[in-house]
């Protein structure tokens, strides 16, 4: 079974640009989350998509944002990019229906450089 | 909201002793509480969970226990080898919100050979 897919890998971006990164999930689950991995703040949820809707937000301004396509692939967009937003942005999927097992399978994630 | 803390920060430990490193979460009704691995360029990993009607489970070198009442789950590594070296990341929940976890800061374990 193939995993969580995340493309691109690495990008650079400068200030005041936008970005839009794209997360494929294992094939049959349903729910995409976003994190947001930072060496100052962690590990911080971004937001969770289950079948094409938004499930869950986290406390992230309005520039960020996202959605599901009807086959669960997501993609989220970071608009008028800051220096803060570089990060290491994380996909993670899981089957999303309640009463399963929970575990979240991350992809390797997308490396963004704001310059 | 979850608030999670996990200790120590940072770890190291000789190859072949053993690692604990705890988990505190305030949410009295978390019922889900995995520990996860994170690889140098790689995402998290889970390598152990247990659900709250279990006090530990045990996994070859890994082990999770659980004390409920006092809000706090523990991550055992025996016998280390430097392929343990990683990120350790707790993140506790109740389970039907599968999607959205709330990670503790992790822990840097470091193993020398």
């Amino acid at each position: 079974k193939a995993g969580v897919t995340q493309t691109p890998r690495y990008l650079i971006k400068t200030r005041g640009q936008q970005v839009t990164l794209s997360c494929s999930p294992i094939s049959g689950h349903r729910s995409v989350s976003w994190y947001q991995q930072t060496p100052g703040q962690g590990l911080q949820f971004l937001f969770e998509y289950f079948s094409e809707t938004q499930r869950n937000k986290g406390n992230f301004p309005g520039r960020f944002s996202g959605r599901q396509f009807s086959n669960s692939r997501s993609e989220m967009n970071v608009s008028t990019l800051e220096l803060g937003d570089s990060a290491l942005y994380l996909c993670a999927s899981s089957l999303g229906t309640s009463g399963n097992t929970g575990e979240l399978f991350f992809g390797e994630g997308s490396r963004l450089t704001v310059l | 909201g979850e608030n999670v803390e996990q200790h120590p920060s940072t770890l190291s430990v000789q190859e072949g002793d053993s690692a604990v490193i705890k988990c505190t979460y305030s949410d009295s009704a978390s019922n889900y509480f995995p520990w996860y691995k994170q690889e140098l360029g790689k995402g998290p990993q889970l390598i152990i969970d247990i659900r709250s009607n279990v006090g530990e489970k045990k996994d070859q070198r890994i082990a999770v226990t659980l004390n409920k009442t006092a809000k706090h789950f523990s991550l055992h590594i025996t016998e280390t080898q430097p392929e343990d070296s990683a990120v350790y990341f707790c993140a506790p929940r109740y389970n039907t919100n599968a999607g959205k976890s709330t990670f503790g800061d992790g822990t840097t374990l470091t193993v020398k050979p």
